[in-house]
């Protein structure tokens, strides 16, 4: 059984630019969360993808929008990078969305923005 | 709104003391509580989740959902538990889980 992976590690882009982040879900996960994690905070809840569809979305402007594949793996993008996007992103995956639902975190993905 | 309060951004205790980091939450109806931990250069796991109703590595939280509170306790602190805690509700009002969490909690155990 493989664990939740993200790439890349890292991340060094210029304000402005586009960025696509990556997720490939542990195995038999079908749901994908994404949050974002800013340096001394607790992580934000981005948004969550289940069956390849998004299945809720936290309090993100839309130019960070996310897909899911069918084999469950995930991508999350965003557009037009402001130096506030500067985080760590953590991909999480579980078997179903339920509220009670163990989470699983990939290592994530530090993104600077300069 | 769904807030979680974590007020000690630092805990330092001896090895052999008792532990608690305080977590406090606000929200309208019934969340369910976790507390997730990081220990250095891993990934964030679950520690435990107050629905289980069980002692994970020797920790316990009790929902008190007057105080709306839910702290996690150790009797005896081991220097392996060393780690940032964060905890973090879902609510059950969405339908699906949302966490959110806490800015954590840094334990520092010293022999």
């Amino acid at each position: 059984e493989t664990g939740v992976t993200q790439s890349p590690t890292h991340l060094i882009k210029t304000r402005g630019q586009q960025v696509t982040l990556r997720c490939s879900s542990q195995s038999g996960h079908n749901t994908v969360s994404w949050y974002q994690q800013a340096l001394g905070q607790g992580p934000q809840f981005i948004f969550q993808y289940y069956r390849e569809e998004e299945n809720g979305r936290g309090n993100f402007p839309p130019r960070f929008s996310g897909l899911q594949f069918p084999n469950y793996s995930s991508e999350l993008n965003v557009n037009a990078l402001e130096l506030d996007d500067s985080a760590l992103y953590l991909c999480a995956s579980s078997l179903g969305g339920a509220r009670d639902t163990e989470a699983f975190f990939g290592q994530g993905t530090r993104l600077t923005v300069v | 709104a769904q807030r979680v309060t974590q007020p000690e951004k630092l805990l330092s205790v001896f090895k052999g003391a008792p532990v608690e980091l305080k977590c406090n939450y606000s929200y309208s109806g019934s969340p369910e509580l976790f507390w997730y931990v990081q220990y250095s250069r891993q990934r964030l796991q679950l520690l435990l989740r107050h629905i289980s109703r069980e002692s994970i590595k020797g920790f316990t939280a009790d929902l008190n959902k007057g105080e709306t509170s839910f702290h996690l306790k150790k009797p005896f602190a081991q220097e392996e538990d060393s780690a940032m805690y964060y905890c973090a509700l879902s609510g059950r009002n969405t339908g699906f889980q949302k966490l959110v969490f806490g800015t954590g909690t840094r334990l520092l155990v010293s022999p």
